[in-house]
């Protein structure tokens, strides 16, 4: 089965320029979540999903930062205008929400350099 | 809020000894699930093992076993006769059994494999 597929897995961009970062979740699960890894700040959740619904945009940085999830099958998270700082790792992951663990299957991250 | 304290940003091991990871959550809740995840250098998030806080029996998966103490909410990882491919860094993770489906994640520890 294929897993989470993000896309793309590098990035390089300059200040000021829009960034679009893609994710497809595994087929039949209904939970997607947007997290963002930097050596300062770890592991963060950005926005989760469920049902195609935000849930939880609490941690989606500022305005410059959306999210959108137009189906089952898709997922967009995108940067405009880019920042230097906005320089990380971008994890998309999917689950089924259910009773019982439902981990999280992780895509393997789209490496985003704003210069 | 959640939070997830890892200690140990560095650990190492030589093969084939045994090594443990720390790590300790603060929730206010009964009901939750902890997970450790592996992240080699590909970056991919992979899990390694997960425990149902409701289950007294630790889990264990091949050489990953876990020391889970719900009173001093603690979850501490244990690799035995540890491997090249071990070398990673590893999360701990906490995700509540009601609502929020989103993990919440330790800073990590870098296991390093000493041939």
């Amino acid at each position: 089965d294929a897993g989470v597929i993000q896309s793309p897995r590098h990035e390089v961009t300059e200040m000021g320029q829009e960034v679009t970062l893609r994710c497809k979740p595994i087929s039949g699960h209904n939970s997607l979540f947007w997290y963002r890894q930097t050596m300062m700040r770890g592991l963060e959740l950005l926005i989760y999903f469920n049902n195609n619904v935000p849930i939880d945009d609490s941690g989606m940085p500022e305005d410059r930062f959306s999210a959108k999830m137009p189906n089952a099958s898709f997922s967009t998270l995108k940067i405009q205008p880019s920042e230097p700082r906005d320089s990380a790792v971008y994890f998309c992951a999917s689950s089924l929400r259910r009773r019982g663990s439902g981990e999280l299957f992780f895509g393997e991250g789209s490496r985003l350099t704003v210069l | 809020a959640q939070t997830v304290t890892q200690s140990q940003p560095e650990m190492s091991v030589q093969e084939a000894e045994t090594v443990t990871l720390s790590c300790t959550y603060d929730t206010s809740e009964s009901d939750y699930y902890l997970f450790w995840y592996k992240q080699p250098p590909s970056r991919q998030m992979i899990l390694v093992i997960r425990q149902e806080a409701y289950k007294q029996q630790n889990a264990t998966e091949n050489r990953f076993s876990v020391n889970f103490q719900k009173a001093a909410k603690s979850f501490s990882l244990k690799i035995s006769d540890s491997q090249l491919g071990d070398a990673a860094m590893y999360f701990c993770a906490y995700r509540s059994a009601r609502g929020a489906q989103k993990l919440v994640f330790g800073q990590g520890t870098r296991l390093t494999i000493n041939p």
